[in-house]
């Protein structure tokens, strides 16, 4: 079955920082999905990429998609509080979404 | 509201005693799914479902079992609780396209004591 792992595990960042979080997966990617989950509530969709080179971009978060790598980025500018939680991201395997392990972010003053 | 419902959002139950979870949408979605979130093991799916009276296993469907009658409802049962039952439900679903990935219920926290 296909792994996903998610790196850094957990990350703080003063307000204003750029920061990345990076999915690798065990076999080929053929779409990606990211996920932001607050704290004690559910997941939310952020972006899907289906291309290899595709990118992605919501506001200042931004996400690449390298299937030579089989490793996708997600990239935030100048963080914010409201930018604080889980993210997630998740790859097809079989009929369901396959999650990476989450990596959180905490965003200090 | 359109969307996806769990119920209940808390619960506390006895080990050894019979538990269901229920999830409504109302988007009209054909596939669902359950899924467990635990520290150190992130999400894992218990249970799918690709159309009415239609389900199939996950990586953990050991100690539970799935029904769905009705398109927008997808009930998980827990047959006989035990304390490793004890996480975040979350139920989820998504339409004919993959494109927008799956919509999340809010989760149903469950403690098995």
């Amino acid at each position: 079955s296909q792994e996903l792992e998610q790196s850094p595990q957990s990350l703080i960042v003063q307000e204003g920082k750029n920061l990345t979080i990076n999915c690798t997966s065990s076999k080929t990617l053929y779409g990606l999905y990211w996920y932001k989950q607050k704290y004690g509530e559910g997941l939310i969709f952020l972006m899907m990429l289906q291309k290899g080179g595709e990118e992605k971009s919501h506001e200042k978060i931004t996400a690449k998609l390298d299937e030579k790598k089989q490793q996708s980025s997600l990239h935030i500018t100048a963080s914010q509080p409201s930018h604080a939680g889980i993210y997630l991201c998740g790859a097809y395997s079989g009929y369901a979404l396959n999650f990476g392990k989450g990596t959180s972010l905490l965003v200090t003053p | 509201d359109a969307g996806i419902t769990q119920s209940p959002r808390h619960k506390v139950t006895e080990t050894g005693t019979p538990v269901t979870l229920r999830c409504h949408q109302t988007e009209n979605h054909r596939y669902m799914y359950w899924y467990r979130q635990d520290p150190g093991h992130g999400l894992r799916l218990i249970h799918y479902s690709y159309g009415v009276k239609d389900t199939d296993k996950g990586e953990v469907s050991d100690g539970y079992s799935v029904s769905r009658s009705k398109t927008e409802d997808f009930l998980l049962t827990l047959e006989s609780a035990t304390s490793s039952q004890t996480s975040v439900y979350f139920c989820a679903s998504r339409g004919a396209s993959s494109n927008y990935g799956y919509t999340f219920g809010s989760g149903t926290r469950l403690t098995v004591v």
